[in-house]
């Protein structure tokens, strides 16, 4: 069956540094993925999404990357800030062509 | 425009009641979905709309669990009766197309979170 998995322990980051996310998938080959931020006790937020053709896309100080043959996509938020602690959720687009979401990260930036 | 809005945000219930959760899409979207979101379970999709029509409902998880959408403006999730285990964040998403160059981006509203004693 297809399988997402994000990390599932809390990132803990500096203010200031580089947050890197993982989200594996396995048993199948997405045609795009899209990354979602969210908050406590409010819905997913859309961030960005990458395609199957393309390697790297970014937006002001996110970049998500997108690796077909590792199966892997990585979410990077650079020059962190406290601002940016949430919940980010990893969702391939599944073979029934619906998303198929991650359990999530929860990501922690330290002044 | 305002976004998808979920009625209520917070809805306390004895078991065996019956519960209907609303949900408002966003004007000139295509696509409604139901989602459950839980600890355990993550983000679970229920069934999904495409211009009000039912396409697939294989989340729903028991025939206690139904929904409706009368018209593109409008859907409703019903649970009736209601058990301590459906106790969890409901959320409705609306969203255009997601094939070829659309992104199918959801749109998420802020959720009803059901609360089953």
């Amino acid at each position: 069956s297809q399988k997402i998995e994000q990390n599932s322990e809390a990132l803990n980051i500096q203010e200031g540094k580089t947050a890197t996310l993982t989200c594996n998938y396995t048993n199948y080959s997405p045609a795009y993925l899209q990354w979602y931020r969210q908050d406590p006790g409010r819905g997913p937020v859309f961030l960005l999404l990458i395609r199957e053709n393309e390697k790297e896309k970014r937006k002001e100080r996110l970049k998500v990357t997108f690796d077909t043959t590792l199966k892997q996509s990585l979410f990077h938020i650079t020059a962190s800030q406290p601002a940016d602690s949430a919940t980010y959720l990893c969702a391939p687009l599944g073979s029934n062509y619906q998303l198929i979401w991650g359990a999530g990260t929860k990501l922690i930036i330290k002044p | 425009d305002a976004g998808v809005i979920q009625s209520p945000r917070h809805e306390v219930t004895e078991m065996g009641q019956e519960v209907t959760l609303r949900c408002k899409p966003i004007s000139g979207h295509d696509y409604l979905f139901w989602y459950r979101q839980t600890m355990m379970r993550g983000l679970e999709l229920l069934i999904y709309f495409n211009n009000n029509v039912p396409i697939d409902d294989s989340g729903m998880p028991e025939d206690r669990f139904s929904a409706k959408m009368p018209n593109a403006s409008f859907s409703t999730l019903k649970i009736q009766p209601s058990e301590p285990r459906d106790s969890a964040v409901y959320f409705c998403a609306s969203s255009l197309a997601f094939t070829g160059p659309y992104t199918g981006e959801l749109f998420f509203g802020e959720g009803s979170r059901l609360t089953v004693l």
